[in-house]
């Protein structure tokens, strides 16, 4: 199994520009999780889904922030416009019933915005 | 919000000594999870431990969970310089699968 794909691994863009982050889960997961990692905050929950259906975005920081789901094997996490602010590493995880409430994360995305 | 805070932060042992970490957590759970995390990649499940249990082994691990105190141990047993990175704990409520995850221990090995 190839695991949670995510892309970029590495981005830097210039405050203004917008960011897609892409996440591809594990065959067969049917829930999708977008985390956001930073010194100063730890690990976020931003959202996630079930069936590609949005359950939680309370963690989606504001309006700048959007993510889809438009099918089983294709997530983005939006940024539009990016603020330095907003640098931090994105993590994409995916999860099934037969796994528990285990979850597998893909290495991330490395944002900096400047 | 962060639901479990983990204790130390750091923490720097010899190789072969035993290491412990503590995470308390907040509100009721239905599952406590531990993660490991090295530098630059993404977290990888170590041990999961449901609320109607109390200890659980895998391996080198040893993890404890006390409900009414609203906390867990994680313990690495004869500690090698390859567990050097940040355990995280995670916890989840009943009907709920979203994983709220604490601070961290970032751990280091001497070898």
């Amino acid at each position: 199994d190839a695991g949670v794909i995510q892309s970029p691994r590495h981005e830097v863009t210039e405050m203004g520009q917008e960011v897609t982050l892409r996440c591809k889960p594990i065959s067969g997961h049917n829930s999708l999780f977008w985390y956001r990692q930073t010194m100063m905050r730890g690990l976020e929950l931003l959202i996630y889904f079930n069936n590609n259906v949005p359950i939680d975005d309370s963690g989606m920081p504001e309006d700048r922030f959007s993510a889809k789901m438009p099918n089983a094997s294709f997530s983005t996490l939006k940024i539009q416009p990016s603020e330095p602010r907003d640098s931090a590493v994105y993590f994409c995880a995916s999860g099934a019933p037969v796994s528990g409430n285990t979850i597998y994360f893909g290495e991330g995305s490395w944002l900096t915005v400047v | 919000s962060q639901q479990g805070e983990e204790d130390p932060q750091a923490l720097s042992i010899q190789e072969g000594e035993n290491a412990t970490m503590n995470c308390s957590y907040k509100t009721s759970i239905n599952n406590l999870q531990w993660y490991r995390q090295n530098s630059g990649r993404g977290l990888v499940h170590l041990i999961l431990i449901r609320s109607n249990e109390r200890e659980k082994h895998s391996g080198r691990l040893r993890v404890t969970l006390d409900t009414s105190k609203k906390s867990s141990s994680l313990l690495i047993t004869a500690s090698r310089a390859a567990d050097t990175a940040s355990y995280f704990c995670a916890t989840d409520a009943y009907g709920n699968e979203k994983l709220t995850f604490g601070t961290g221990t970032r751990l280091t090995i001497i070898p």
